[in-house]
């Protein structure tokens, strides 16, 4: 059974430009979440989307970042437009309906410069 | 508000030696507590979770935790450490929203 996959791995952008970043969630949960680790700090909560809708966007931290679950399949975390701060490692995230563990993907690391 | 604490920002272990690592959670309810993973360029990998039941856990390579709810704590140990567990260790409570709410980690470092 395939993880939690992101796309991409890795990605390095002019802070102003745009960036989308794509996860596929295990197959089967209903639930999936985005997560970011800036600076070395704590990894945090973005969002949580129970099939396509938004259950819990708390954490997002301007208007800056837009995400989308369209069909309630993979999900899209764009960030536009960039600025210095939103470097660091964005976690995505899923789990089955029933589940209280949560299984992670690799992370998209992003450097905005 | 739920929160997680670590107090060791880093670890230094012999390889062999046994390990330790810290963790304290302040929540109200009974919780979900996990420890993660984090080896240098992967993601996050799930160690051991507890929910209920027997208070000592064990998990993938070696690894167990022991809940004590008197202390609110979720230590992770290991009897004897291997140079590949060096990396970032992250302990988790799941406040029962299906949010996930992470300590601050604690890097690990293996000497030879």
């Amino acid at each position: 059974e395939a993880g939690v996959t992101q796309f991409p791995s890795h990605s390095v952008i002019e802070k102003g430009q745009t960036v989308t970043l794509r996860c596929d969630p295990i197959s089967g949960h209903d639930n999936l979440y985005w997560y970011r680790r800036v600076m070395g700090k704590e990894i945090k909560f973005l969002l949580h989307f129970v099939k396509e809708s938004k259950q819990d966007e708390s954490g997002m931290p301007n208007n800056r970042f837009l995400a989308e679950r369209t069909g309630g399949t993979y999900s899209t975390l764009k960030v536009q437009p960039a600025e210095l701060e939103d470097s660091g490692v964005y976690f995505c995230a899923s789990s089955h309906s029933s589940g209280n563990t949560i299984y992670f993907g690799e992370g998209s690391w992003l450097t905005v410069v | 508000a739920q929160s997680v604490t670590q107090p060791d920002i880093h670890i230094t272990v012999s390889e062999g030696a046994s390990l330790e690592l810290r963790c304290n959670y302040s929540y109200g309810a009974t919780p979900y507590l996990f420890w993660y993973v984090q080896s240098p360029g992967q993601g996050l990998q799930l160690l051991l979770k507890y929910f209920s039941g027997d208070t000592l856990v064990q998990g993938i390579k070696g690894f167990e935790a022991e809940f004590k709810r008197s202390q609110s704590s979720f230590n992770l140990r290991k009897p004897s450490v291997h140079w590949s567990d060096a990396a970032e260790y992250f302990c988790a409570v799941n406040t029962g929203f299906q949010k996930l709410v992470f300590g601050t980690g604690t890097r690990l470092l293996v000497s030879p």
